[in-house]
């Protein structure tokens, strides 16, 4: 599994937007990156998968430069609710167990 | 519709005991797993059922943890004689089985062992 490398910690206000870039060199052919997000006593939940270019859904956007030797979640407009655990995995779409990190906290300040 | 629930939402127990936990999938899902979170750390893979078995128990720290899914719904995690470095949030998800995608977890039970 490839290992990933993101922030510890992120500090962020209300209304900017919030980039978090997942470095993981040894990221294989097959691999997928995925992230999850996770709020204090719940469990994690999928934000948003890619495989390279540009993902984007309703709650983020996803990056993958051609290399693909890392990536970066960017969150519009974050607020309050934002803050959290985010967590960058990336594994071969056949896998079935998730390999989590210590993940990235956000923390967003009025 | 409803998600993954897990029971208790909290445990303690003595040094020694069994305990049981509980983790209800989504209906139709046919995968699911166990995960271990300690404090500051992301969540570990313990075991995975598709169906009624154990496709993947690699992650079981030793043979006091074991886990069912006798009807391929429903699932226990049962530790034996628990230990003070067992004491973590365990989580459970379910999913639809199609590999590394998408994963719904669970609330987890906060198992305390004094």
């Amino acid at each position: 599994l490839a290992k990933t490398t993101q922030p510890i910690s992120m500090d962020s206000y209300e209304g900017q937007e919030v980039n978090i870039t997942c470095s993981h060199n040894n990221i294989a052919t097959n691999d997928y990156i995925t992230w999850y997000q996770q709020f204090p006593s719940q469990g994690p939940r999928f934000i948003i998968q890619g495989y390279k270019t540009k993902v984007t859904n309703e709650v983020a956007s996803l990056f993958i430069p051609a290399d693909r030797k890392s990536s970066t979640l960017s969150l519009p407009r974050v607020s309050l609710s934002d803050t959290a655990v985010y967590y960058c995995l990336v594994g071969d779409i056949s896998f079935q167990k998730l390999v989590f990190g210590t993940g990235t906290r956000l923390l967003v300040s009025p | 519709g409803a998600g993954v629930s897990q029971t208790p939402s909290n445990k303690v127990t003595e040094k020694g005991k069994y305990v049981e936990l509980r983790c209800d999938p989504i209906s139709g899902h046919t995968a699911l797993y166990w995960y271990r979170q300690s404090l500051g750390q992301g969540p570990e893979f313990l075991i995975y059922f598709q169906g009624t078995g154990a496709a993947d128990d690699s992650g079981l720290p030793n043979d006091r943890f074991f886990a069912v899914r006798p009807e391929g719904s429903v699932s226990t995690l049962k530790i034996q004689r628990t230990e003070r470095g067992d004491s973590a949030v365990y989580l459970c998800a379910s999913g639809q089985g199609g590999g590394f995608v998408e994963q719904f977890f669970g609330p987890g039970t906060r198992l305390t062992v004094l």
